[in-house]
């Protein structure tokens, strides 16, 4: 069965700092892959996504990913943190013409002290 | 634009108690979905449906019964809500085929007592 692992649950970060989440994914097939990102008390909102093409995705707020289908992977960057960063994200993996059905990690946790 | 619209936003039962958690699209999606997001366990799949008429089970089904008549409602049926129940419930909807992403409902925060 398909799985996404991300591997950190809780990551705390002084602003300025840099983050790098990790996700990693089973399945090795054609897959759409996503970032989603959750801020207290509020909805699932899309960060960025990945079809095809370059592997070097940016997405909104400065967050980028890469995708490496070698390593079945898809981390996501953002140089520079800021408080308003602090929120839940979660990584989302979609198998290509197999209908809808999206497959998430488990999420991280990011606390961005100011 | 309403995109996914959910309700209620919160609702608090008794163990027992049966309710309807409300999902709409207005973008024509074949594929709608519902996840329940429990903390450390990300979001998982309850069920999910490819069109009017078809519906099919996810990682977590048990507890919950789903219908689909028409393209745009996708509700979520508790029979006799559970304590385990509680739960943040999120639908979602897109098109089936590839390189579409999803859209999500604004929740729906599920508490059973």
């Amino acid at each position: 069965a398909q799985s996404v692992s991300q591997h950190n649950h809780h990551v705390i970060l002084s602003e300025a700092a840099s983050l790098e989440l990790g996700c990693n994914y089973s399945y090795g097939g054609t897959v759409n892959l996503f970032w989603y990102v959750q801020y207290p008390g509020q909805h699932l909102q899309l960060l960025l996504k990945y079809f095809s093409g370059d592997p070097l995705v940016k997405g909104i707020k400065g967050f980028e990913a890469e995708f490496i289908k070698s390593k079945f992977s898809f981390n996501l960057r953002k140089p520079s943190v800021q408080w308003s960063d602090t929120a839940e994200y979660f990584c989302a993996v979609k198998v290509y013409n197999q209908g809808g059905k999206l497959i998430f990690g488990q999420g991280t946790e990011l606390s961005v002290k100011p | 634009n309403a995109g996914v619209t959910q309700t209620p936003k919160f609702q608090v039962l008794k163990t027992g108690q049966s309710m309807t958690l409300q999902c709409a699209q207005d973008m024509n999606h074949e594929y709608m979905s519902w996840y329940r997001q429990d903390p450390g366990m990300g979001l998982r799949l309850i069920h999910y449906s490819v069109g009017a008429g078809i519906t099919d089970q996810g990682e977590v089904p048990n507890g919950y019964n789903v219908s689909r008549s028409t393209t745009e409602d996708f509700p979520l049926r508790l029979l006799s809500a559970a304590p385990s129940q509680t739960s943040v419930y999120f639908c979602a909807s897109t098109m089936a085929g590839g390189d579409t992403e999803a859209f999500f409902g604004q929740g729906t925060r599920l508490t059973v007592v």
